[in-house]
């Protein structure tokens, strides 16, 4: 089992351009997530599903869009990058509802905008 | 919505001694409580759990606290490690609320 993987692990965007992170799970899961981790604010949600072809807004939802066309994959977009999007994102999964049980992550992706 | 505040933001202990984190929580109707250890230029991992109809959890070395009235939880690291160096996060969930709401995370340094 690969778990949660992520990709891209780096990339780099001038402001302005767009671009897709894809995040998929082989273990099955129902639910699955997107954060963005920055310096001394946490883990903050930014958009999350509860099974195939469903999306809902968490946190920090502005800028991004998502989609979950298969149960394994989660795809989160940037159509028009901004600095303040510069930031590592985590994708995770989960078996049960908002996490109650483990949530598992992905290594995570690491995104500048220039 | 929840807001889940972390304290302290940074904390240094010498090898052997405990080392206590704390969090509050806003929504009173919250009933799961997780903390996750991420170490540097990794991915966060789950290290423990309590749910609200438990007061205390133990699992080796570490062990969680919830005091439901005052809205707080702790985690409390005994006989630290380096290994133990990392930031840990903790989070709760509301009921009702599909996701977790994390606190700003605290850098635990254990100096060998």
């Amino acid at each position: 089992n690969a778990g949660v993987t992520q990709t891209p692990k780096f990339r780099v965007l001038k402001t302005g351009q767009s671009m897709t992170l894809l995040c998929a799970q082989d273990m099955n899961h129902e639910y699955m997530y997107w954060y963005r981790q920055d310096p001394g604010m946490g883990l903050r949600l930014i958009h999350y599903s509860v099974g195939e072809g469903t999306t809902a807004k968490g946190e920090v939802p502005d800028g991004y869009n998502v989609s979950r066309l298969k149960k394994q994959n989660f795809l989160l977009g940037l159509e028009s990058a901004a600095p303040s999007q510069t930031s590592v994102y985590f994708c995770a999964s989960s078996i049960t509802s908002g996490g109650e049980g483990e949530q598992f992550f992905g290594p995570g992706t690491r995104l500048t905008v220039l | 919505g929840e807001n889940v505040e972390q304290h302290p933001s940074t904390l240094s202990v010498q090898e052997g001694d405990s080392a206590v984190i704390k969090c509050t929580y806003s929504d009173s109707a919250s009933n799961y409580f997780p903390w996750y250890k991420q170490e540097l230029g990794k991915r966060p991992q789950l290290i423990i759990d309590i749910r609200s109809n438990v007061g205390e959890k133990k699992d080796q070395r570490i062990a969680v606290t919830l005091n439901k009235t005052a809205k707080h939880f702790s985690l409390h690291i005994t006989e630290t490690q380096p290994e133990d160096s990392a930031v840990y996060f903790c989070a709760a969930r509301s009921v009702g609320r599909r996701a977790l709401t994390f606190g700003s995370g605290t850098r635990l340094q254990v100096q060998p």
